[in-house]
């Protein structure tokens, strides 16, 4: 059964400083990697997505990499502003049906 | 993308009695699927809902407590049965989707249930 970690679980950091997300899985048969953000009251919103036979994904100032053989993945924020706090979630898809499996989550917050 | 609602938003219930949860969707979509939330964890599937079958329960999880119903191709509902003050939780319902780099899903802003 396919388990995946986060850590930390929160994250408290002043505004501009650059920060690095972690999230581990147990099986490495893996389809495909998402990192979510979650706002309260707000759902979930897809950020980032690695495919399996990738290795990192950029978006903006975010940054996500993907060890597969290790069963690792990294989010990087870089210059992180106050609108960066949420709840950061990565999931692995394992293939047949688009089911995830989410990790336990990052709380971040961003400091003035 | 697909735009997705949920009523409820939020409801305080007493232990013993039903909620039903209902899922809209912007889109014609054939996957739909039920999440849970506990109070500091992460999501957890509950079941996979496709038009015109019935439900698939992940492990855990059974049709008499958590009946779904999937009427037509924008539409679910999720009813939470003789609850008790363990299913506080966050209920959420996604779809399938397609974003750059492959499959994905969408979700709705989720329900924050209180049973007491």
């Amino acid at each position: 059964k396919q388990e995946v970690t986060q850590i930390p679980a929160a994250l408290s950091v002043p505004e501009g400083e650059n920060l690095v997300l972690n999230c581990s899985f147990t099986d490495s048969a893996i389809y495909n990697l998402q990192w979510f953000r979650q706002d309260p009251g707000k759902g979930l919103t897809s950020l980032l997505l690695i495919q399996s036979s990738q290795r990192e994904q950029t978006s903006g100032r975010l940054n996500a990499s993907l060890d597969k053989s290790s069963g690792r993945s990294t989010l990087y924020i870089a210059a992180s502003q106050p609108g960066d706090s949420a709840t950061y979630l990565c999931a692995v898809n394992a293939g047949g049906g688009n089911k995830l499996t989410f990790g336990t989550g990052t709380q971040l917050k961003v400091e003035l | 993308s697909a735009v997705i609602s949920q009523k409820p938003s939020r409801d305080i219930c007493q232990r013993g009695t039903s909620l039903t949860i209902q899922c809209q969707v912007d889109s014609q979509v054939t996957m739909m699927f039920w999440y849970r939330q506990q109070p500091g964890q992460s999501l957890t599937l509950i079941a996979t809902a496709n038009q015109g079958s019935e439900a698939t329960y992940e492990s855990g999880f059974v049709i008499d407590k958590f009946p779904i119903s999937r009427p037509n191709l924008t539409f679910s509902t999720l009813t939470v049965s003789n609850m008790s003050p363990e299913d506080s939780s966050i209920y959420l319902c996604s779809v399938e989707g397609r974003r750059e780099g492959g499959d994905t899903q969408y979700f709705g802003p989720g329900t924050r249930l209180t049973v007491l």
